[in-house]
């Protein structure tokens, strides 16, 4: 079945500094590949997506960018600030509805001031 | 967008009980998800409810242990039967909703469940 793996945290970075959290995934066909945040005490919240080969999806400075031939969807972000403090996951989509989700195993991220 | 209400946001239960969890949609759906979020860990699709018709289970997960309900398109209710400590989870709502020309996840807060 579909699968996806993401780097273990925490993460932990000083302010201003370059994030990468690495996701990499196993499906069959062309499937959506979608970053979810989800902060302290907060629900679960999109952050970005792509549904096919080559699109960067890109959101509050954050970018990803699916690739097929690697089939990774790595995250990043030039210069992070304290409030990026939260748990990062990596998800997909076996149609482009973004439903039926399997996710990664979330990636918490730390940035001290 | 879709704004979800999941009731409770919490609970703390005995072992043996059942716990049923609403979520409520401030629109139409036709398809509503249910997810486990286990403590430390990523979510998992529990089941894939349908208006008008039973819930599809995925691996793992079997209707006597977590009965769902879809009166309509706006409701559901996931039980939780026979609660152990393993149970202990994030219970998750979820719909497809339409952001501009993409159809994309959102989720509940959350009922965050203890078994003791």
């Amino acid at each position: 079945g579909d699968s996806v793996t993401q780097m273990e945290g925490p993460v932990t970075l000083s302010e201003e500094a370059f994030l990468t959290i690495n996701c990499t995934y196993t499906a069959t066909g062309y499937p959506s590949l979608f970053w979810y945040v989800q902060y302290p005490g907060e629900g679960l919240q999109l952050l970005l997506k792509a549904t096919k080969a080559d699109d960067k999806g890109s959101n509050k400075g954050f970018e990803a960018t699916y690739r097929k031939e690697t089939t990774s969807f790595h995250l990043e972000k030039g210069s992070v600030q304290v409030s990026d403090s939260a748990v990062y996951f990596c998800a997909l989509s076996p149609n482009n509805a973004g439903n039926m989700l399997t996710f990664g195993g979330g990636t918490r991220l730390m940035v001290k001031p | 967008s879709a704004v979800i209400s999941q009731k409770p946001s919490r609970d703390i239960c005995q072992r043996g009980t059942s716990l049923t969890i609403q979520c409520q949609v401030d629109s139409q759906v036709t398809m509503m998800f249910w997810y486990r979020q286990q403590p430390g860990q990523s979510l998992t699709l529990i089941a894939t409810a349908n208006q008008g018709s039973e819930a599809t289970y995925e691996s793992g997960f079997v209707i006597d242990k977590f009965p769902i309900s879809r009166p309509n398109l706006t409701f559901s209710t996931l039980t939780v039967s026979n609660m152990s400590p393993e149970d202990s989870s994030i219970y998750l709502c979820s719909v497809a909703g339409q952001t501009g020309a993409f159809t994309e996840a959102f989720f509940g807060q959350g009922t965050r469940l203890t078994v003791v």
